[in-house]
């Protein structure tokens, strides 16, 4: 079972650019998310989605931007790449909402973004 | 304001000694915990889930206590191995946030051969 797939694993880009990091889940779960991690910050809430055409903000938001078209992918857009945005990226996902008995949440390997 | 630490931040033991791990919020009114573990380079593994209503989970080595009255966790791993090297987070599901997990900073572990 693949579980959570993130691509690109690493990825360097100029201030002002704009990319795509995509996610892509087989678990049919409902619930997905992008967190961010950064030394001393912990993880931090990005965006997450509750199911297919519905997302909302999490902790950090600004500066990217997420759609969920299909149940499977969730991909998050930085849409003018900033210094302050370089981070690892994970993706995560759960069956179900994160507070029930079945938000296990499963993470993929992680994004490395470097903006120069 | 919901805040999730865990300390000690770093701490390294012989092979074959319990490991205890500590975590702590401040907001009481979670829906449930979850511990994950960490390997360098890595995402984040899932290992114990407990609801609100739990008062500790288990699997294999490991045991995780839940006491939400003092705001407490405990994750416990029997007989460590050098292959439980690792950070160790967890992270709480509070019923003022929603969908979102507070992560505490985790604890890095060394298990010594």
């Amino acid at each position: 079972n693949a579980g959570v797939t993130q691509t690109p694993k690493f990825q360097v880009l100029k201030t002002g650019q704009s990319m795509t990091l995509q996610c892509a889940q087989d678990m049919n779960h409902e619930y997905m998310s992008w967190y961010r991690q950064d030394p001393g910050m912990g993880l931090r809430l990005i965006h997450y989605s509750v199911g297919a055409g519905i997302t909302d903000q999490g902790e950090v938001p600004n500066g990217y931007n997420v759609s969920r078209s299909t149940t499977e992918d969730f991909p998050l857009r930085l849409l003018s790449a900033a210094p302050s945005q370089t981070s690892v990226y994970f993706c995560a996902s759960s069956y179900t909402w994160t507070g029930s008995v079945t938000g296990e949440l499963f993470f993929g390997e992680g994004s490395r973004l470097t903006v120069l | 304001k919901q805040e999730v630490t865990q300390i000690p931040a770093a701490l390294s033991v012989p092979e074959g000694e319990n490991l205890v791990l500590n975590c702590s919020f401040t907001d009481s009114a979670i829906y449930n915990l979850q511990w994950f573990r960490q390997d360098p380079g890595k995402g984040l593994t899932s290992l114990l889930l407990i609801q609100s209503s739990q008062r500790e989970q288990t699997s294999g080595r490991l045991n995780a206590s839940l006491d939400k009255s003092s705001g407490r966790s405990t994750l416990y791993i029997a007989a460590s191995q050098p292959g439980d090297s690792a950070t160790y987070l967890c992270a709480v599901a509070i019923k003022a946030a929603g969908n979102k997990l507070t992560f505490g900073g985790g604890t890095r572990v060394l298990v010594k051969p």
